[in-house]
């Protein structure tokens, strides 16, 4: 089984409300990812956890607020996004492999 | 830094074509890994394959096949008798040695219709 499970599919929500994605995956991996894709470019990697540790944060504004709350779980928390934000955002989840699964993504709107 | 480079922005071709896609990286690593994955219109990455620097072999998997030479660093895909579901995006992708996606890199992407 490799699936990685996100909800919501589709998010629409304004400038001022907060949101979360979340992400699952029952694999045993002890690496979970967010990127982000805008249409027609590849994926941008914003987050790594680790063993239920942030191990990387490529530079994304304090409005992503990721969560790990157990090593199955993903969640990104969202505040006072921009319309620029609108995009596909992709869980992943790893081995120390490093094939990376992904889950189907979430579209968000800002308007 | 590692680099990917997707040469072919799109690509369309007739039903029953075979049609070669091309992945050319670059890497100071000795250990790294290449993969490809298909993004469909659904949005969703689909992994088709993995290999690791070591293993030069080529690889066919039913109606795909895949040209590792790391003499050319290039890690190329080709579909045989292409069907309308091979339409989609298909991203190269290089990692290197025992890092968590820390330098887990896609290259732009190739989009490939595939016409009846």
């Amino acid at each position: 089984d490799t699936e990685v499970t996100q909800t919501p599919k589709h998010l629409v929500m304004g400038m001022t409300n907060k949101k979360s994605l979340k992400c699952e995956q029952h694999m045993g991996h002890r690496a979970m990812y967010w990127y982000k894709q805008k249409a027609k470019k590849p994926p941008e990697l914003m987050f790594v956890y680790s063993y239920e540790k942030l191990s990387i944060n490529e530079s994304v504004p304090s409005r992503f607020s990721p969560e790990c709350p157990n090593s199955s779980l993903l969640n990104l928390h969202l505040h006072a996004l921009q319309p620029e934000d609108s995009a596909l955002y992709l869980c992943a989840s790893s081995t120390d492999t490093d094939t990376q699964y992904f889950g189907p993504g979430t579209r968000l709107t800002v308007l | 830094a590692q680099k990917v480079t997707q040469a072919q922005t799109e690509i369309s071709v007739v039903e029953k074509e075979d049609v070669t896609l091309d992945c050319v990286y670059e890497t100071r690593d000795t250990t790294y890994y290449l993969f490809w994955y298909k993004q469909p219109p659904s949005g969703e990455l689909v992994f088709l394959i993995r290999r690791n620097s070591f293993d030069e072999q080529n690889e066919i998997s039913g109606r795909y096949s895949w040209n590792f030479q790391k003499s050319t660093s290039s890690f190329n895909f080709t579909i045989t008798a292409s069907q309308v579901v091979d339409s989609a995006v298909y991203f190269c992708a290089l990692s290197e040695e025992d890092n968590y996606g820390q330098n887990f890199v896609f290259g732009p992407g190739t989009r490939l219709s595939v016409l009846p």
